[in-house]
């Protein structure tokens, strides 16, 4: 079954300050990879996703993310973190057989001001 | 469009009652997948309804259930409440099944008390 690792449980980062939140799968073929955003209190948003071609993923809110085939990794990055990112990062991956949707177990952000 | 809309948004119940919570997918979407979300477990993938149909079904006991309707809109219960069940319900929806390059949209929530 797949599975879907985020090593980082809680980070902090300076506003300005670049992020990278790592995301390591398992599967046995190509997934399809996702990350997501929730705020406090609120629901998740899809910040991007990746299928094929291009393995540097371009996101909403300045978010972008590279997938990495030999690593199995799929970490999110931002060059300038904004006060206003400081949420929680899910990591999620689906696939073609229509079997349970995984997400990673969470990244927290805080920033400082 | 509107988004994925739950109801009610805040419940509290008490041990051994049952509850329903309810989710209005997006406009045109088929799939309809519902996840619990607590601190200790994370998200935790309940079961996905696709064309009034369960399509597919996570790791929980039988008093938790769902159903999907003809205009897409899905319920879902779970009887018999435990201290445990208290929780985040999540619902989201896509255009196909969740387990693919489908993207879900997620509603805010359901925050579920019990006491």
């Amino acid at each position: 079954a797949q599975s879907v690792t985020q090593p980082d449980i809680h980070i902090t980062v300076s506003e300005g300050a670049s992020l990278e939140l790592r995301c390591n799968y398992s599967y046995g073929a190509t997934p399809y990879l996702f990350w997501y955003v929730q705020s406090p209190g609120q629901g998740l948003q899809l910040l991007l996703k990746y299928f094929s071609g291009d393995t540097l993923v371009q996101g909403i809110k300045g978010f972008e993310a590279e997938f990495k085939r030999s690593q199995s990794s799929f970490n999110l990055r931002k060059p300038s973190v904004h006060w206003s990112d400081a949420a929680e990062y899910f990591c999620a991956v689906g696939h073609n057989y229509g079997q349970n949707f995984v997400f990673g177990p969470g990244t927290r952000l805080s920033v400082l001001p | 469009k509107a988004g994925v809309t739950q109801t009610p948004r805040y419940l509290i119940k008490t041990r051994g009652q049952q509850v329903t919570l309810s989710c209005s997918p997006i406009s045109g979407h088929r799939s309809v997948s519902w996840y619990q979300q607590t601190p200790g477990q994370g998200l935790q993938f309940l079961f996905e309804y696709f064309s009034e149909t369960q399509r597919n079904k996570g790791n929980f006991p039988g008093r938790f259930s769902g159903r999907q309707f003809s205009n897409s809109r899905s319920e879902m219960n779970v009887s018999t409440l435990e201290l445990g069940d208290s929780a985040l319900y999540l619902c989201a929806s896509s255009l196909g099944l969740a387990g693919t390059q489908e993207t879900q949209y997620f509603g805010p929530g359901t925050r579920l008390l019990v006491l």
